[in-house]
């Protein structure tokens, strides 16, 4: 089954640790995105990344961090800078930069406290 | 700047009658794609509906048929024939067709489905 995964669903932390969630595609899409939603909200961008090797800050891109070594493979670092990180993370891919749709992930819900 | 707006917060529907959920745009792009993404309580987004900025004709889903009146700005989604399953919050995004891409979403409207 192609798709997208997003482990684990929920993940609770100590306020002052890093923590990463993953998101892995096998959909053998170009670009994905990492995209934070609070409650009542809609979604903003953290960081996207068109291309292997390369990724760019979104709208909302302190306190986090990412890397793309790998075309299926998309990691976010919530960092301890990051000040308020509670929050719902919903990582999307899309096929080509060129084609409209973009598929998410179940999403992984992060409590830090 | 990119900009969505959806003004109903909550919309109650009957089930089996049809709903029109509200959304206004503002981009100074003259290329660009609008979406609408339903979002059950499990949280996953569900891509539902896409119109292209130069689409003739609106789009249309089975049930989901987007009303695009480009003068005005708006991207309203109609759900014709409500089912309880609908009950969810919806999401009126848009792409940029230049740069990153990605979408730009507006805060949500919660659909609830009355029996």
């Amino acid at each position: 089954d192609g798709g997208i995964t997003q482990s684990p669903k929920y993940l609770f932390r100590k306020e002052g640790q890093n923590v990463t969630l993953s998101c892995e595609q096998n959909l053998n899409h170009d670009a994905m995105y990492w995209y934070r939603q609070d409650p009542g909200q809609g979604l903003r961008l953290i960081y996207y990344s068109q291309i292997v090797n390369d990724f760019q800050k979104g709208d909302i891109a302190e306190g986090y961090s990412v890397s793309r070594e790998k075309k299926e493979s998309f990691p976010l670092t919530v960092t301890s800078a990051q000040k308020n990180p509670t929050a719902f993370y919903l990582c999307a891919s899309r096929w080509k930069v060129s084609s409209y749709e973009q598929y998410f992930g179940p999403g992984t819900r992060l409590t830090v406290t | 700047a990119q900009k969505i707006t959806q003004t109903q917060p909550g919309m109650f529907v009957q089930e089996k009658e049809a709903v029109t959920l509200d959304c206004t745009y503002d981009t100074s792009d003259p290329s660009y794609g609008l979406f609408w993404y339903k979002q059950p309580s499990s949280g996953e987004m569900i891509f539902l509906i896409y119109q292209g900025s130069y689409d003739q004709q609106n789009a249309t889903e089975g049930r989901y048929s987007l009303n695009f009146q480009k003068a005005r700005k708006s991207a309203n989604l109609v759900i014709s024939a409500s089912q309880l399953g609908d009950s969810a919050m919806y999401f009126c995004a848009m792409r940029e067709n230049t740069g990153r891409r990605a979408l730009t979403f507006g805060s949500g409207t919660r659909l609830q489905v009355q029996p």
